[in-house]
């Protein structure tokens, strides 16, 4: 079935630090790949999207390259707040499916 | 409305009593999704519905749950005879397509809590 696995939280950095969370992805067909973020106490939002291999998502200074070769869409942001600290899901939802697929989640702590 | 909404926030049943949860997506999302979460994981698909109709409940863990969408808007999730191990937060999602390539709204959740 179709899968995903994001590295193991909490990341704790110092602000201005360079963030990458890791995500790869099992899918039975051709997914989507999504980066999702839950503050404290909100519902998830979508973040960033791409929709086709080699596809670059973008957001608030948040990216992710979608790499079929390595089942891959990692997340960076060159230089993270504090106010970045929150939780990260990254999803998939495979074509003609309709049911996104959710990793647990990272959590990211940014201290000042 | 403006963003997906959910009621009750919070919601402390004691085993064995029925609960209703409601869901009020985003005015025009044609897809509706509800999900349940545990602690420290990501969401857990239920169930989800395409305009009125129930397109997949293949995530309902047993016959005690069941959702409706009888207008395609608003939604209700109802949990029968509840047990303690139906304790997590159960959040509801809306989107624009069924595919979900516009990507889903999420509410602030249901915190279902059995005693």
């Amino acid at each position: 079935g179709d899968s995903v696995t994001q590295m193991e939280g909490p990341v704790t950095l110092s602000e201005e630090a360079f963030l990458t969370i890791n995500c790869t992805y099992t899918a039975t067909g051709y997914p989507s790949l999504f980066w999702y973020v839950q503050y404290p106490g909100e519902g998830l939002q979508l973040l960033l999207k791409a929709t086709k291999a080699d596809d670059k998502g973008s957001n608030k200074g948040f990216e992710a390259t979608y790499r079929k070769e390595t089942t891959s869409f990692h997340l960076e942001k060159g230089s993270v707040q504090v106010s970045d600290s929150a939780v990260y899901f990254c999803a998939l939802c495979v074509r003609g499916s309709y049911i996104p697929t959710f990793g647990r989640g990272t959590s990211l702590i940014v201290h000042p | 409305g403006a963003g997906v909404s959910q009621s009750p926030r919070y919601k402390v049943t004691k085993r064995g009593q029925d609960v209703a949860l409601r869901c009020d997506p985003i005015s025009g999302h044609v897809s509706l999704y509800w999900y349940r979460q545990a602690l420290g994981q990501g969401p857990e698909f239920l169930t989800y519905f395409n305009y009125e109709a129930q397109q997949d409940k293949s995530g309902l863990p047993n016959d005690r749950f069941s959702a409706e969408r009888p207008e395609g808007s608003i939604s209700t999730l109802t949990i029968q005879r509840t047990e303690q191990r139906d304790s997590a937060m159960y959040r509801c999602a809306s989107s624009l397509s069924q595919g979900g390539d516009y990507g889903y709204t999420f509410g602030s959740g249901t915190r279902l809590t059995v005693v």
